[in-house]
Order: structure tokens, then sequence, then C-alpha cells
């Protein structure tokens, strides 16, 4: 199976902050790499996919880059609704696999 | 609009089993290959299982295989996972899930709301 980690576990930041969440694949999945953002009680929600493509109605604050086996998270300026948790996720092959999720939190 | 809404979860004993269903609507289902993933308490997303978009090949991870089946019926709209064998480590929030494109692999674009499953003696 493919294991994803991420990087850093917990993060704290304040708004206008420019964050970096990092997350690294076992073997090369090429681009097939998504990012979530999940609020308490909520289900996630798709940030980005194949890598770096903006999910349609997401802030252009959130950038994804990195292909094979390093991948980033970028939000270039931490707004208040961005105080959740990121998980990332390849789909290059079954067993999909997630990350074990990165916690923006206020500083 | 396009939505995904899970019913059918509960509080059940060890060993017991339980038949998670997922409902669709606003896009054409049978287009779709569809997912459940779970989510302990307190932890990370967990891939379930994956089911072909006629319903003729199911996808597991290995720790629900063998006691977990999913299914799915196009002219209902619906998605199943029939978990049997249930063990207190299954207790989670569980999620059905749709992939933004037709074909195999993609990110998953629609989740449901999910629902809870406490698996208690």
């Amino acid at each position: 199976d493919i294991q994803m980690t991420q990087s850093p576990s917990t993060l704290s930041a304040s708004v206008g902050d420019r964050v970096t969440i990092a997350c690294r694949a076992s073997q090369s999945i090429s681009d097939s790499l998504a990012w979530y953002q999940q609020r308490p009680g909520k289900a996630p929600k798709l940030l980005i996919y194949k890598a770096s493509d903006l999910e349609s109605g997401v802030p252009s604050r959130f950038s994804g880059s990195g292909s094979g086996t390093e991948f980033t998270l970028t939000i270039s300026s931490l707004q208040p609704d961005d105080f959740a948790i990121y998980h990332c996720q390849q789909y290059r092959t079954y067993p999909w696999t997630f990350g074990q999720g990165t916690k923006v939190e206020i500083k | 609009q396009v939505q995904l809404v899970e019913s059918g979860g509960g509080v059940v004993q060890p060993g017991t089993s339980l038949r998670l269903s997922c409902a669709a609507s606003g896009f054409t289902f049978s287009d779709y290959r569809m997912h459940w993933v779970r989510q302990a308490p307190g932890k990370g997303l967990e891939w379930l299982a994956a089911v072909s978009e006629d319903g003729s090949n199911g996808f597991y991870a290995d720790s629900v295989k063998g006691r977990f089946t999913i299914s799915r019926d196009n002219s209902k709209g619906t998605l199943y996972l029939q978990m049997d064998s249930l063990k207190t480590d299954d207790k989670a929030i569980y999620y059905c899930a749709r992939i933004k494109t037709r074909g195999t692999g993609d990110a998953f674009d629609i989740w449901g709301q999910g629902t809870m499953v406490t698996v208690s003696s």
C-alpha cells in the first residue's frame, strides 16, 4: 500500500500568514493527489485535484504543487474560515490512502 | 443539486451486521464509480471500498476485505455498504463519495453528510 505522510500534524498561524503543508508518498503517484479541507462536524471538501488544479469555487489563495512523491498545499493569506483540518489523498493505486491530516489552528 | 445522502447508521453489538445506504441525486448515478470512506472519532480519513459503474467490480481496503461488501442499484440511484462481523474498531462516521469524472481514478468532489456507526457491547 502507498503510505501518505503529512507534515506538520498541527500548525499554529495567524490571519494573513502564508501557510504550507507537506505531503509525501511512499512511492511515486505521478500527479494523482488531492487536498481536502474538513471543518469540525462536516464532510471533507475538495480543494485541489491532480496535485495542482483548483476545484471550482475554491478561493485562489489555495494552491497545490508537486509530483511523484513530494507535494505541498499553500494558503497564501490565511483567512478565518481556513482554520480547519487538511487531508491529502492519493488516487493512483488501490487501496487509495489519505495522510493523517494537518490541523491549522489559530496562533 | 448534486447530492449524496447516507442512512442506516446506528448502534450495534460486536459480531453483528449493518447495511448503509447512500441515495444519489442531481447526476447520472450510473456514470460514476462510487466509494465509501470512514473516519473514526478524532482520527483521519480511511478509504474503504469502491464499486465500478455497473456494479460488477468491487475494490476493498484490507481492513474490511471479507467483512464488508459494496454494491449499488443504478435503477434506484443508491449505493450500499453491507457490513458484517462488525468490530469495535469499526466505530466511525461513514461517508459515501463520488469521484470528479467518469473513469477509475480521480478526486472525491461530492461527499455525503456521513452516518455514524457505533459498535459496542
